[in-house]
């Protein structure tokens, strides 16, 4: 099993151009994430998907699209970069299960990583 | 929205020191994990606990859910274990979507 993976690596963008990040799991997870970490800040959520064909927002969506088209992929776009989307982006996954108490998750599991860069 | 706030920030010991890093949250969540991230590298996750305590090897995790507050304790450091060790808590959505503290960086010399 990869587990989870993304493409690419790394990436340099100038102001205005526009990208596509992928995530891509092979363990059937239900759940995926797009976060960014910055220097001197926490992981933060940028949009989560619970299933196939949904999406939602996290804490720092502005400037971001994703789509979940096919369960194993997570694609996050980026329209119009800026600097300020200059980060280290994460994807994640991971399961759940319903229970009578209601749903109960479990741990993520974290890509690789893709570093941006915008100038 | 949860505060997760971490201490230390950063650490240094020697090799075979028992280390200490503590996590406390704001609101109640489902779940506490804790995350390990080498310098350069990917993100793993050791824990995700909501109560009591885990043990994975050298590593222990706790957490006092009245007092919104958990520790991962390393016993018989390496240096290995220079890492970046993260806490994060989830929410009660269900689709354990998490609030991380900012991390602490260890660092163990021999």
């Amino acid at each position: 099993n990869a587990g989870v993976t993304q493409t690419p690596k790394f990436r340099v963008l100038k102001t205005g151009q526009s990208m596509t990040l992928l995530c891509a799991q092979d363990m059937n997870h239900e759940y995926m994430y797009w976060y960014r970490q910055d220097p001197g800040m926490g992981l933060r959520l940028i949009h989560y998907s619970v299933g196939e064909g949904t999406t939602a927002k996290g804490e720092v969506p502005d400037g971001y699209n994703v789509s979940r088209l096919k369960k194993q992929n997570f694609l996050l776009g980026l329209e119009s970069a800026a600097p300020s989307q200059t980060s280290v982006y994460f994807c994640a996954s991971s399961y759940s299960t319903s229970t009578s108490g209601g749903l109960l998750s479990y741990e993520q599991y974290f890509g690789p990583g893709t570093r941006l860069t915008v100038t | 929205k949860n505060e997760v706030e971490q201490s230390p920030q950063n650490l240094t010991a020697q090799e075979g020191e028992f280390i200490t890093i503590n996590c406390s949250y704001s609101v109640g969540i489902s779940a506490l994990h804790w995350l390990q991230q080498h310098p350069g590298g990917g993100i793993v996750s050791l824990f995700m606990l909501s109560s009591g305590k885990k043990k994975h090897g050298r590593l222990i995790a706790t957490i006092n859910i009245q007092e919104k507050h958990s520790s991962l304790h390393i016993t018989a450091s390496h240096p290995r274990d220079s890492a970046v060790y993260i806490c994060a808590a989830g929410d009660h959505s269900g689709y354990s979507t998490l609030t991380f503290g900012k991390g602490t960086m260890l660092l163990v010399s021999p």
